[in-house]
């Protein structure tokens, strides 16, 4: 098992959808968990950290975190093409400050 | 500005040839880091450092060599062991403190062997 794992996609969602981003670890007593974007040719911006389970909300985007299932999401609302980008899961797993991120999600979102 | 500085951001590498990318940071942060990515993939750790004078291995670091002499420095070196050094290069800091130390990116260096 990867250390994390994301689906590659493409992700495709019509504009003003909810497009819904997936990510599985394989540490069960990491901590620190965040959403990156990357847009062709860029480097990795941060949109969100989670670090506690359940729901944490930062305007269009929310991300979910289970650690009883090694799950953490991310849920963009109202989709704008601009969302379109990929979309990258980071662990510190171990809880090592040694960041593992997952192969990314491309999203495209369709006017 | 603040924030991390990558330099060169486009670099073209003869077969053979030993390359350095130079990282720098004035966030004050401890931790700096070495990622690569390849076309489509995600971020594999090259090395990393939580401090000065000290560095660890990551899951990819054959051909490849860092230092960390100053807090806000960081360069890494790619050798002519690498085998497939062609790449986008990405320099990270994090602050160092668990549960609190996001990662945040310089906008990286593309290697080009030729």
């Amino acid at each position: 098992q990867k250390e994390v794992e994301q689906n590659s996609g493409p992700l495709s969602v019509p504009e003003g959808a909810i497009a819904s981003l997936n990510c599985t670890y394989s540490d069960r007593g990491s901590q620190s968990f965040f959403w990156y974007r990357q847009y062709s040719g860029k480097s990795p911006e941060l949109i969100m950290s989670i670090y506690s389970n359940g729901d944490k909300e930062d305007g269009r985007f929310t991300a979910q975190l289970n650690k009883a299932s090694q799950y953490v999401s991310l849920l963009i609302r109202d989709s704008q093409p601009s969302d379109s980008a990929t979309y990258l899961c980071a662990v510190d797993l171990y809880n090592f400050n040694k960041f593992y991120f997952g192969s990314g999600t491309k999203l495209n979102v369709k006017p | 500005d603040g924030g991390i500085t990558q330099s060169p951001k486009y670099l073209f590498r003869k077969e053979g040839q030993n390359v350095t990318l130079s990282c720098e940071q004035n966030l004050n942060h401890d931790a700096m880091y070495w990622y690569r990515q390849d076309p489509g993939q995600g971020l594999r750790l090259i090395y990393y450092s939580q401090i000065v004078n000290d560095f660890q291995k990551g899951d990819i670091a054959e051909g490849y060599s860092v230092s960390r002499e100053k807090k806000e420095s960081f360069p890494l070196t790619v050798t002519s062991a690498q085998k497939n050094p062609t790449a986008f290069y990405l320099c990270a800091t994090s602050s160092g403190r668990s549960n609190t130390g996001e990662l945040f990116f310089g906008e990286g260096s593309r290697l080009t062997v030729l």
